[in-house]
């Protein structure tokens, strides 16, 4: 199993910010999932983050939005750019082994006024 | 603030009967599949999986069925609790470019009446 820690649990953003959400697992993974969970709704996947390569965006979200860094094999994060209230949504980081179960992070419920 | 699972539809049961909630998936080449449950404020858990090869699988109070053909899962929960009250996902687990990834189905919500 792998535990993740996220921060910020929550927070409440202006419009036009950047908000960046940090995703720490106890033990080395090589890819690591951020999703989009808006109100409602089942879990989107946002992008697939490769240590020491570029991100991999699912359709309908782009880098400039939504930059991923992605340092070690331990870490990553998720910004998220230049904020709209419909960017509201909860983000999850997940790790997966392969063909195997995917472990969460508590998520982190953004809310943007 | 706002709970997940406001629009989902919803499974209301007395506690103590057995629960079945219903799940399609698209891809015919996937070939592992996930229940997970979400409590409110808290991220998907794991439940119980199940591969390809395989129609059904029992954990604890636990099944999960995969009916290939029509391309069906289901999760039954035998007497459900009140804990057992929280939004489901089924997930379907396909290779793609990046490495496995997970398509989640659209989730249900289950009350449990006490």
């Amino acid at each position: 199993s792998a535990v993740i820690s996220q921060k910020p649990s929550r927070d409440i953003c202006q419009r036009g910010t950047s908000l960046t959400i940090q995703c720490q697992v106890d033990s080395q993974v090589t890819m690591m999932f951020w999703y989009r969970q808006q109100p409602g709704q089942s879990l989107t996947l946002i992008a697939t983050a490769n240590q020491g390569s570029e991100a991999t965006y699912e359709s309908g979200f782009v880098i400039d939005k939504f930059p991923i860094s992605r340092p070690n094999l331990t870490f990553s994060t998720l910004t998220v750019s230049n904020m709209s209230p419909e960017d509201s949504s909860i983000y999850l980081c997940s790790v997966v082994a392969p063909g195997s179960e995917a472990f969460f992070g508590q998520g982190t419920r953004l809310t943007v006024v | 603030g706002e709970s997940v699972g406001l629009h989902l539809p919803t499974l209301s049961v007395q506690e103590g009967d057995n629960s079945i909630i219903n799940c399609a998936y698209s891809n015919s080449a996937s070939d592992y599949f996930i229940w997970y449950k979400q409590e409110s404020g808290k991220g998907p858990q794991f439940i119980i999986d199940i591969r390809s090869n395989m129609d059904k699988r029992q954990g604890q109070r636990v099944t999960v069925l995969l009916n290939k053909t029509v391309k069906h899962l289901s999760l039954q929960i035998a007497a459900t609790q009140p804990g057992d009250s929280a939004v489901y996902f089924c997930a379907e687990n396909t290779d793609n470019n990046a490495g496995n990834m997970l398509t989640f189905g659209g989730g249900t919500r289950l009350m449990v009446k006490p």
